[in-house]
């Protein structure tokens, strides 16, 4: 059974463009989250999605950012008009059941570089 | 709102040496506590964990214990090994919500 996998490992984008992060849930998993960790910070909650739902996005920035989870394939964190401070890991999750945190699963995470 | 106080690294030790990685939190109610770790290209791993005041997380040789009194859950851990190195991550998450709040992370070096 694979862990969770996130593509691209490393990401580099210039300022204004846009970036896609993918997260493949582990089989079975039905919900994600996604956490951003800025230079010198911990990891901060961006957003919790069920397949086709969004449950809970009180950590998304309000402007450029927005998440899916569709019923087939990964989730997706994408991000529009990319700026210097969006660059941060990006880490998705995913468990079977929510708050089940014996079964919540972190991938290695996705490095983006905004130049 | 809540939050996690982690001790600085990086730190470097020595193998079969002690450990402790200091971590205090603020918080809400009674949360849950978390350490996490991180190897080296992998994603982070539930290390151990606490539900309620004074009960003791412990894992691997690891423990901590839920000390409500001085809002903390320090990693301990009395002979480390080369295979420890790794970033750790402690956390929290009060009842009722789905967020981890996390520290930001202690890395740790052990050299034989």
């Amino acid at each position: 059974n694979a862990g969770v996998m996130q593509n691209p490992r490393h990401l580099v984008r210039r300022r204004g463009q846009e970036a896609r992060l993918r997260c493949s849930p582990m089989k079975g998993h039905s919900h994600v989250y996604w956490y951003r960790q800025l230079p010198e910070e911990g990891l901060k909650f961006m957003v919790y999605l069920q397949k086709e739902n969004i449950i809970d996005e009180s950590g998304m920035p309000k402007e450029r950012f927005s998440a899916e989870f569709p019923k087939e394939g990964p989730s997706i964190l994408r991000i529009q008009q990319v700026v210097r401070g969006d660059s941060a890991a990006y880490f998705c999750a995913s468990s079977p059941v929510g708050g089940e945190y014996e079964k919540l699963f972190f991938g290695s995470g996705t490095q983006l570089s905004v130049l | 709102g809540d939050s996690v106080t982690q001790m600085e690294g990086p730190v470097t030790l020595s193998e079969e040496a002690c450990l402790t990685i200091n971590c205090t939190y603020t918080a809400t109610g009674y949360p849950s506590l978390f350490w996490y770790v991180q190897y080296p290209g992998e994603g982070l791993q539930l290390l151990l964990k606490a539900t309620k005041a004074d009960d003791k997380g412990s894992n691997k040789g690891f423990e901590a214990t839920y000390r409500k009194e001085t809002t903390s859950f320090h990693l301990e851990k009395g002979s480390v090994q080369v295979s420890d190195s790794a970033v750790y991550f402690c956390a929290l998450r009060n009842f009722g919500n789905e967020k981890l709040t996390f520290g930001t992370g202690t890395r740790l070096t052990i050299i034989p």
